[in-house]
């Protein structure tokens, strides 16, 4: 049973516009989230992360906004590049144990010039 | 860069023969990884290593054996490999908190 989901495979965003992606969970021992992404034959980057602690991170044009009573989250792009173009993971983890991850389907971002 | 490689990149097999993946790191990390990435699923774990000799099983490990006797080495086991083990297999390493860094990947295909 998926414990992240994504719900949208795909999303087009014109260049310099805001992308949202966005990102559901459902074990509520989830207490740390990322967003990673990868480019095709290339392993996925990490690219930003939030701890259950706080409801918003930033790092540049990259935000992600978690919504605990929702157990959703939320990662904004802006303004969005052509080289942003992607597809976008979210995952989860407890920060007991070995810290595994479980990411969800993923979204594929495409920014059009 | 978290100084991950994996080998073979690529590799394609027949059912029911074995297969070795191998994971190096250059960084001393504890924490070794293996994922696998299917469409509709995303990153499943596979099993993960917290130590030399000190491994466990993860979402996805029937099927899957790992040994680690080095810490800059994590191998990944298909005893008798299947087509439903065709996948692109990915290494990851924690750094950091809880963030971990991946390899590039071995895209295997079992015909």
């Amino acid at each position: 049973d998926q414990q992240v989901k994504q719900n949208s495979p795909s999303l087009s965003v014109q260049e310099g516009r805001i992308s949202i992606l966005n990102c559901d969970y459902t074990n509520s021992m989830f207490d740390y989230f990322l967003w990673y992404k990868k480019y095709p034959a290339e392993g996925p980057t990490f690219l930003i992360s939030i701890s259950s602690i706080k409801d918003k991170n930033e790092d540049g044009r990259f935000t992600v906004f978690l919504n605990k009573s929702a157990k959703h989250l939320s990662l904004h792009i802006v303004p969005s590049q052509p080289g942003d173009s992607a597809v976008y993971f979210c995952a989860a983890s407890s920060q007991t144990g070995a810290n595994n991850l479980f990411f969800g389907t993923g979204t594929r971002l495409t920014v059009i010039p | 860069d978290a100084g991950i490689t994996q080998s073979p990149r690529h590799k394609v097999t027949e059912t029911g023969t074995p297969v070795t993946l191998r994971c190096h790191q250059t960084e001393n990390h504890r924490y070794m990884y293996w994922y696998r990435q299917d469409p509709g699923h995303g990153l499943r774990l596979i099993h993960y290593s917290y130590g030399v000799k000190d491994t466990d099983k993860g979402e996805v490990s029937d099927g899957y054996s790992v040994s680690r006797s080095k810490t800059e080495d994590f191998l990944l086991t298909l005893e008798s490999a299947t087509s439903s083990q065709t996948s692109v297999y990915f290494c990851a390493i924690t750094q950091g908190s809880n963030e971990q860094y991946f390899g590039p990947g071995t895209r295997l295909t079992v015909t």
